[in-house]
Order: structure tokens, then C-alpha cells, then sequence
């Protein structure tokens, strides 16, 4: 099965910090992934895709072929940044795996 | 224009009672999917639709959990004799193309609590 995995569940970072979040990938095959983000009492909605290459609320994710990784970056962390995070792959056999999620913290 | 909504949008229910979810997807997408956020936990995937047909069901919790989808816009999400386990915000997204390695656009969800 295509899966992610997001090592950590809870980041806490101060305002003005760089922020990284982590996605590991172990499948082969063409890595289309994908960053979710759901704010509070908000839905779930698409940050970025790897596909677009996009720059979105000043955060990139770069994919590693090398580190299978597909990381979440943005190098100064503001409030509003304080959500829960969702690395996925693409779809496997007409199943989706989600990562389990990273909770971001930015304190003031 | 309008985005996935969900129905109710709160359900209280007892313990062995049946209760039926409903999505409504972005008006054209083909694709649509459900999923469970359980307190605490990520995303669990539970079925896929493109058009009507759900190719794989095998995500579902159990054989008290059944899908379906009619001309390929509504859907219902049918759990039966509902056990405490089931309390979860129940997720419904869909998608515009038919490839499925687009992106999924979700609705608001639904919060079961089986008392």
C-alpha cells in the first residue's frame, strides 16, 4: 500500500520561527503528494500538491527521491499557521491513505 | 459556488440504532469519498465512488457500514445498529476528474455520538 508518515504529532514553534513538517513516503512509483491543512472549526481543504511546485501561505514542500521524503517548510511561522497538518500519496487501488497528521502549534 | 455539504451536520443516536449520513457533492465532480476522524486520530478511509460505482469496499468498518450513490451527485453513508466505536466526524469529499490523483474537496463533516 502507498503510505506516509508523519513522525511527529504535536510541533510547538514561537512566531518569527522556521517551520518543518515531516512526510516520509515508502512506495515506489510516481510520488504525487499532497499537503492538507484543516484551521480551527474549519473543513479540511488542499495546502499544496507536489505537482504545482506552488508556494502557498509561504509554505513550499520540496520532494526528496533521495530521503523519500516530501516535507512541509516555511521559514517564519505566524498564529494563524496553527492548524493540523495532513501529508497524503496518492491513491492505491482505489484507496486513500492520509498521514495520521501533525497538530502545529505557533506560540506568540 | 457551493461546496460538499454534509447532513445533519450533529447526530445523537443510541446505541442500536440506525443512522444515515448524506453527502452532497460539488455539482460535476465524479469522484467521492468518505472517510472517519475518530477523537484524536487521522483520517480513516472508508470508500471511494466514481460515478455510482464504488470499485472497492473493503474499507468499511464492518458489514454494518454500507455506501451508496445514486446519479452519481448524492450519497448516503448507512451505519446500522450503531455501537459506541462509531462516534466520529464522518468526512465526505469529492473530486472534478476522473483522475483520481486529484485534489479532494471536503465538506464540513458529520459528528456522530452514539450514546
Amino acid at each position: 500500500a502507498q503510505r506516509v508518515t508523519q513522525p511527529e504529532k504535536l510541533l510547538s514553534v514561537f512566531k518569527g520561527a522556521p517551520v518543518e513538517l515531516k512526510c516520509n513516503y515508502s512506495y515506489s512509483g510516481s510520488p504525487e503528494l499532497f499537503w492538507y491543512v484543516q484551521y480551527s472549526r474549519q473543513r479540511l481543504q488542499l495546502l499544496l500538491r507536489h505537482i504545482s511546485r506552488e508556494s502557498i501561505k509561504g509554505f513550499t514542500a520540496d520532494l526528496n527521491k533521495g530521503e523519500t521524503s516530501f516535507h512541509l517548510k516555511k521559514p517564519f511561522a505566524q498564529e494563524e499557521d496553527s492548524a493540523m497538518y495532513y501529508c497524503a500519496p496518492p491513491p492505491n487501488f482505489n484507496k486513500f491513505y492520509f498521514g495520521s497528521g501533525t497538530k502545529l502549534n505557533v506560540k506568540p | 459556488g457551493a461546496g460538499v455539504s454534509q447532513s445533519p451536520s450533529n447526530k445523537v443516536t443510541e446505541k442500536g440504532k440506525d443512522v444515515e449520513l448524506r453527502c452532497d457533492p460539488i455539482s460535476g465532480h465524479t469522484a467521492l469519498y468518505w472517510y472517519r476522524q475518530s477523537l484524536g486520530q487521522g483520517l480513516e478511509f472508508l470508500i471511494y465512488f466514481q460515478g455510482n460505482s464504488a470499485p472497492d469496499k473493503s474499507g468499511l468498518p464492518s458489514d454494518r457500514f454500507s455506501a451508496e450513490r445514486t446519479g452519481g451527485s448524492v450519497s448516503t453513508l448507512t451505519i446500522q445498529r450503531t455501537q459506541q466505536e462509531d462516534s466520529a466526524v464522518y468526512l465526505c469529499a469529492s473530486s472534478g476528474a476522473r483522475d483520481i490523483q486529484e485534489t479532494q474537496y471536503f465538506g464540513p463533516g458529520t459528528r456522530l455520538l452514539v450514546l
